[in-house]
């Protein structure tokens, strides 16, 4: 079975960190484009970071960009996202996601930012 | 950033009658590729989402022919033939053109 497997979701302190993990299960996904998006509680679906297969490329929204870094290890079919600098506004689930001749979302990370 | 907007943003609809959404990018999504990176997505109560089409009409695997998507350049439509039930959720619209990829706002489909 196809699985993306997020974790490390938590309750961070404004201005803290959190490292969040995707762990993928049933194919290996080192030839593809793995993405993290975010959804607010009751919001839409925004884009986070996007790293390319070889992770030689890494794209991140402006908002995001200088506080969250997007990296991957193709041996543990695996993708990070690190966040520092955590602001009340990023308190989201967080998908991990993976863009191949379908496209796979994991069933998502909460990561809450409150004092 | 390209800004995907989508009407309508409530759609009630009686089960068994068709529904539309329009997705609207406020600049052409065609590629240097010569591709439109144009997705729909369905986001069913609780789940993940989903895609349904990719490349403006080219359908998922699995995804029922009563689904259907068009349009070009900066215009584009999601229909649905026969509502059902299974199909309550929230549908997206999203752009893969340009970086940043962008997301419509949804577009909530509940039963009349």
């Amino acid at each position: 079975e196809v699985q993306l497997v997020e974790s490390g979701g938590d309750l961070v302190q404004p201005g803290g960190s959190l490292s969040l993990s995707c762990t993928a299960s049933g194919f290996a996904p080192s030839n593809l484009w793995m993405s993290w998006v975010r959804q607010a509680p009751g919001k839409g679906l925004e884009w986070v970071a996007h790293v390319s297969p070889d992770g030689s490329k890494k794209y991140y929204v402006d908002s995001m960009k200088g506080r969250f870094t997007i990296s991957r290890d193709s041996a543990k079919n695996s993708v990070f996202l690190q966040m520092n600098s955590l602001r009340a506004e990023d308190t989201a689930l967080y998908y991990c996601v993976a863009w191949g001749a379908g496209t796979y979302w994991g069933q998502g990370s909460l990561v809450t930012v409150s004092s | 950033d390209v800004v995907m907007t989508q009407s309508p943003l409530s759609l009630p609809v009686t089960l068994g009658q068709s529904a539309s959404i329009s997705c609207r990018s406020s600049q052409s999504l065609v590629h240097s590729d010569g591709d439109t990176h144009l997705y729909w997505f369905q986001q069913r109560p609780g789940q993940s989402p989903r895609r349904l089409f990719y490349k403006v009409s080219i359908r998922d695997s699995g995804v029922p022919d009563r689904f259907s998507g068009s349009g070009s350049g900066t215009d584009f439509t999601l229909k649905i033939s026969r509502v059902e039930a299974e199909d309550v959720g929230v549908y997206y619209c999203m752009q893969a053109t340009h970086w940043p990829h962008t997301f419509g706002p949804g577009t909530k489909l509940e039963i009349k």
